[in-house]
């Protein structure tokens, strides 16, 4: 079964330094992995997603993300962390076992970034 | 262009007393999801539209839990008889049919709570 894991409840990290946000996953076949954000009382907003091609995927508002198959892991990055990215951070697999794109959820990481 | 709608954004209902989520979403996408997102939990699947056809509801925690989308477009997720442990965000997303990974884009969510 699809699963995936963010091991970290909160991260804590000051303005302008980087910050990462740690997900590994457990798939069969070839993983098909994104990035959302939640912002209070908002849905989830895409950031980024990996596909195929080159392990390292930049998306929106300066974030980018690592695919590593070796130690299935795609950790999404930022190199200068604002107060504004305090946010909830959700890594998703996608499950084919239906034959479409379902997500299947980590539990979420909480970003604070202090001034 | 308009992303996904939903409504009501908060209900609040009495044990026993039925319910009906809106998703709107965004238009000529053919893929329609539902999730539910507990407290402090990632989204969770429900059910999948393609089109009208409801291909997968594996996800639906009970009978209780019914959801159409009668005329491909607009969807409605609906809760008879509610208990205290439905409580919890529902979240819609919609995709663009696509040959890889199509991207889901969410809704802000209802939030439902049963008193």
């Amino acid at each position: 079964a699809q699963s995936v894991a963010q091991p970290e409840d909160q991260v804590n990290v000051a303005e302008g330094n980087p910050l990462t946000v740690k997900c590994t996953y457990s798939v069969s076949g070839n993983p098909y992995l994104f990035w959302y954000v939640q912002y209070p009382n908002r849905g989830l907003q895409f950031l980024l997603k990996y596909i195929t091609g080159d392990n390292l995927v930049k998306g929106s508002y300066g974030f980018e993300a690592e695919f590593n198959k070796s130690q299935t892991s795609f950790h999404l990055k930022k190199p200068s962390a604002l107060v504004s990215d305090s946010a909830l951070y959700f890594c998703a697999v996608r499950d084919m076992s239906g034959g479409y794109n379902k997500l299947i959820f980590g539990a979420g990481t909480r970003l604070a970034v202090h001034p | 262009g308009a992303g996904v709608s939903q409504s009501p954004r908060y209900k609040v209902a009495k044990r026993g007393q039925d319910v009906a989520l809106r998703c709107d979403p965004i238009s000529g996408h053919v893929s329609l999801f539902w999730y539910q997102q507990a407290l402090g939990q990632g989204p969770e699947f429900l059910t999948y539209f393609q089109n009208e056809a409801q291909l997968d509801k594996s996800g639906l925690p009970s009978d209780r839990f019914f959801a159409e989308r009668p005329e491909g477009s607009v969807s409605t997720l609906k809760i008879q008889r509610t208990q205290q442990e439905d409580s919890a965000v529902y979240l819609c997303a919609s995709s663009s049919r696509g040959p890889f990974g199509d991207t889901q884009y969410f809704g802000p969510g209802t939030r439902l709570t049963v008193l």
